[in-house]
């Protein structure tokens, strides 16, 4: 199975600031990555496909970029509503595997 | 507009059966591949296993295969979760979410999910 890691668990940003959530695969998994927002009380939210193609509908101060086993979300000019947990999904393979979380908040 | 409608979550008690279903409509269910998903409280996300439009392959997460048996009905445009032998780390709210791709699925909808609770 390919383990997704999270780096980090909890990020406290100020509005108006940039975000960085990074995610690390155990073996290589080609683009083949997806980012979700998933808030309080919601089901996720597909932001990015592909580890850079942004979805319909979603704000373009959300970005992804990566390559090989490390990838990235970004999120510039951070709003009140991007309070969120966001996770990554390789789907490289089966089992497809999620990491663990990065919970953000506003400073 | 694509829903995604999960039922039939409750109460189990240690050692019991359940099936969740997961009524699909806005379109086209039997092209899409789908899959389980579940999140206990407090947790992130775990995907359970999937299953292709015509039931040829269903693929599962090998901790889980031997508990859990994902089926579909097309005509129904219903998909299904077996759950049996469930224990207390079963307890969560299970989502059905529509594969994107194919082959190699990402999730672009998601039902609100259903919640099972394993106690005695």
């Amino acid at each position: 199975d390919i383990q997704m890691t999270q780096s980090s668990s909890y990020l406290s940003v100020s509005l108006g600031g940039r975000v960085t959530i990074t995610c690390k695969a155990s073996d290589h998994i080609n683009n083949w990555l997806a980012w979700y927002q998933q808030k309080p009380g919601n089901a996720p939210r597909l932001l990015i496909s592909g580890a850079t193609s942004l979805e319909t509908g979603v704000p373009s101060r959300f970005s992804g970029s990566g390559s090989g086993k490390d990838y990235t979300l970004s999120i510039t000019s951070l709003q009140t509503e991007d309070v969120a947990t966001y996770y990554c999904q390789q789907y490289w393979s089966t089992p497809y595997t999620f990491g663990g979380g990065t919970k953000l908040e506003i400073k | 507009e694509v829903k995604l409608l999960e039922s039939g979550g409750g109460l189990v008690q240690p050692g019991g059966s359940l099936k969740l279903s997961c009524a699909a409509s806005g379109f086209d269910f039997s092209r899409y591949w789908m899959s389980w998903v579940r999140q206990a409280p407090g947790k992130g996300l775990e995907w359970i296993g999937e299953i292709n439009p015509d039931s040829s392959t269903i693929n599962y997460t090998p901790s889980l295969k031997d508990k859990f048996i994902i089926s579909r009905d097309n005509a129904k445009n219903t998909l299904y979760l077996q759950m049996s032998k469930v224990r207390s780390e079963d307890t969560a709210l299970y989502y059905c979410a529509r594969g994107y791709d194919g082959f190699r699925n990402y999730f672009d909808y998601w039902g609100q999910g259903t919640t099972l609770t394993v106690s005695s």
